[in-house]
């Protein structure tokens, strides 16, 4: 089945304690991305990669990092979390970024940071 | 700053009637623009897409673009209760090649 798998669903944390989201893809896609998605702000990208070893910042990157060693693989590192990144994160890929290729989204990691 | 622009809603509608769900886009140079639906908790599946002015029908959903006017809509046609969720409106954008979402309009339909 093609799917974005992201790990883990739900996570809760203590400030300053680092941790990673995965996220891997099945469908062979170039592109991947991260949004985080807040009540009221709606879905707003973090960090996005176009290939491997290419990644660049969304809107929102402060506090967060990316790698893409592997077409399949994003990973999502929080190397100090604080509070205010209390979210709902969504990985997504699309086979390109041109105009019409659409997103597909993983299931979603909640994260809580206290 | 680009933007798109929805009605957070909630709208309801009766069982069976049209819901229908607008968007606005604020760049000109966008050429692609994307519905999905957001189940409360759950990730953004895609509904359709459209690119082309005029209209675009999938079972029960039409997508409806106006370039001129920077607007673009989606009807849900016998809108049923298991259509209840947040509806996403994202439009693309060259420059950058990102994107953009748009709040959602939550949509609620009453049996």
């Amino acid at each position: 089945e093609a799917q974005v798998t992201q790990n883990p669903r739900y996570l809760i944390t203590v400030t300053g304690k680092k941790l990673t989201v995965t996220c891997s893809q099945n469908m062979n896609h170039e592109y991947m991305s991260w949004y985080r998605q807040d009540p009221g702000l709606g879905l707003r990208q973090i960090y996005y990669s176009m290939n491997v070893e290419v990644t660049d910042k969304g809107d929102v990157p402060e506090g967060y990092k990316v790698s893409r060693k592997e077409k399949r693989n994003f990973p999502l590192i929080l190397e100090s979390p604080s509070p205010n990144q209390t979210s709902l994160y969504f990985c997504a890929s699309a086979p390109d970024r041109g105009s019409y290729s659409p997103l597909h989204f993983g299931n979603g990691t909640r994260l809580t940071v206290t | 700053q680009k933007e798109v622009e929805q009605n957070s809603g909630p709208l309801s509608v009766p069982e069976g009637a049209i819901a229908s769900l607008n968007c606005t886009y604020s760049d000109r140079g966008s050429q692609s623009f994307f519905w999905y639906r957001q189940y409360s908790g759950k990730s953004p599946e895609l509904i359709m897409f459209i690119y082309s002015n005029g209209d675009k029908e999938d079972g029960r959903f039409t997508a409806q673009l106006n370039k001129a006017s920077q607007y673009v809509s989606l009807l849900i046609r016998d809108s049923q209760p298991s259509d209840s969720a947040t509806y996403l409106c994202a439009a693309f954008y060259n420059q950058g090649g990102k994107l953009i979402f748009g709040q959602g309009t939550e949509l609620s339909v009453k049996p």
